[in-house]
């Protein structure tokens, strides 16, 4: 099966720079994505990374390091509005069944 | 703008009665997913269709579940009987199964509470 590992809550000040980290265990997979969920929301697409290395969109970019089962988002100039959660999604199987994380919350203080 | 629907919003229903939620995918999209999130177990993919057949529901308690599609606009999940355990919100979701699953677009969802 998989499994993805996220820090369940992250703070960081407006205008500043945090990194959200996902770890994963897969024998196999597609690519890895990431979704935002503000709070009594649905979650919305962020980005999503077949190969190796930066995808940039914006303020947010992710990453990924296949040989690290490593992944992280970026988000850059924070704002307020940003305080949402995070989940990082494996997309994987013949189907490309997905498999989303634990999801990290992330608070933006001023 | 296309969007994913969800009926309806908010669900509140006693034990044992049969619950139906009912999702619109968008227009040309052919893969459905169906999700739970709770506080405690977070978001869970219960089952998921493509060109409207089943290709996994193994999240799915199977016997008190049932997902289907109807059709290419509707995908239903229904709950009979319904649990206490059973109160979360259930997302149904769309993706265009050609360009891979990894850019899904989400339903409201419906708040369902079982008393």
């Amino acid at each position: 099966g998989q499994s993805l590992e996220q820090p369940s809550e992250v703070t960081a000040v407006e205008g500043a720079i945090v990194q959200i980290n996902c770890t994963y265990q897969t024998s196999g997979f597609y690519g890895l994505s990431w979704y935002q969920q503000h709070d009594g929301g649905a979650p919305t697409f962020l980005s999503y990374n077949a190969l190796d290395g930066l995808e940039e969109t914006g303020r947010f970019s992710s990453f990924l390091s296949r040989s690290d089962s490593y992944g992280y988002l970026l988000l850059q100039e924070l704002q307020m509005k940003d305080s949402a959660s995070y989940f990082c999604v494996l997309n994987s199987g013949g189907y490309q069944k997905v498999t989303f994380g634990t999801g990290t919350k992330l608070q933006v203080i001023p | 703008d296309a969007r994913v629907t969800q009926t309806p919003r908010d669900k509140v229903t006693e034990m044992g009665q049969e619950v139906t939620m009912r999702c619109q995918p968008i227009l040309g999209h052919n893969t459905v997913f169906w999700y739970r999130q709770t506080m405690k177990q977070g978001l869970e993919l219960l089952a998921y269709f493509r060109n409207r057949a089943p290709l996994d529901d193994s999240g799915m308690p199977k016997d008190r579940f049932s997902a289907e599609m109807p059709d290419a606009t509707l995908a239903t999940l229904k709950i009979q009987p319904s649990e206490p355990r059973d109160s979360a919100v259930y997302f149904c979701a769309s993706a265009n199964g050609l360009a891979g699953n990894y850019e899904q677009y989400f339903g409201p969802g419906t708040r369902l509470t079982v008393t």
